[in-house]
């Protein structure tokens, strides 16, 4: 079965970075877009970027634009997101999604567990 | 950036009630629209795709409707399951944006 773990979250300062991963299994990595989506605590759901299935097309949330960059290792079935220049406003629980099908459709499918980020001084 | 209005923020109904959530996006979307089930401390899950599309293996008692402005979210007989928050999701244009969120508590 489809599976999406996130990893790398963690407390930072102000200004700071931080580089999430989520390593994928149980479908052809590949084939599919992948996204970021994050949720302040107690708020609702902004998606932040995505990555087409060859890397060839990224884009990016306007909060984040500039600061946070996403990118993928098929060999390796992960996403990343970069994260740099990090302010209080980004403390989120950020999830990775598998779009639904191969051609990128907006759709989150599956998503992983997510990873707290604390931005804090 | 289009503007996703969920309503009501939250509701409260009773195990076999039937209960609507509303969605609307300025500008229209044409049939874009997911929604999405989230349970506390929970990743959220897919519930509809292209407005009324049932993602596999949700039950058939979820459904969904709409195209352009309006859109609603029907669940046909509350489950005890089925008390979270939902939210609807634009996928017509960057930047993809949610509904606020519409919690379904129990009564």
């Amino acid at each position: 079965q489809v599976q999406l773990v996130e990893s790398g979250g963690g407390v930072v300062q102000p200004g700071g970075s931080l580089r999430l991963s989520c390593t994928a299994s149980g479908f052809t990595f590949s084939s599919y877009a992948m996204h970021w989506v994050r949720q302040a605590p107690g708020k609702g759901l902004e998606w932040v970027a995505f990555i087409r299935y060859d890397g060839n097309n990224k884009n990016y949330a306007d909060s984040v634009k500039g600061r946070f960059a996403i990118s993928r290792d098929n060999s390796n079935n992960t996403v990343f997101l970069q994260m740099n220049s990090l302010k209080t406003e980004d403390t989120a629980v950020y999830y990775c999604a598998k779009d639904l099908i191969g051609t990128v459709t907006w759709y989150f499918h599956h998503w992983g567990q997510g990873t707290l980020v604390t931005v804090s001084s | 950036d289009i503007q996703m209005t969920q309503s009501p923020s939250s509701v409260s109904a009773s195990v076999g009630d039937r209960v609507t959530i509303t969605c609307r996006a300025s500008p229209g979307i044409r049939s874009w629209l997911a929604w999405y089930q989230q349970k506390p401390g929970k990743a959220p899950e897919l519930l509809i795709y292209a407005a009324s599309t049932l993602q596999s293996g949700v039950p058939s008692r979820f459904s969904g409707s709409g195209s352009g402005t309006d859109f609603t979210l029907t669940i046909s007989s509350l489950q005890p399951e089925d008390f979270a928050t939902y939210f609807c999701q634009q996928a017509n244009s960057f930047p993809i944006t949610f509904g606020q969120g519409t919690r379904l508590e129990i009564k």
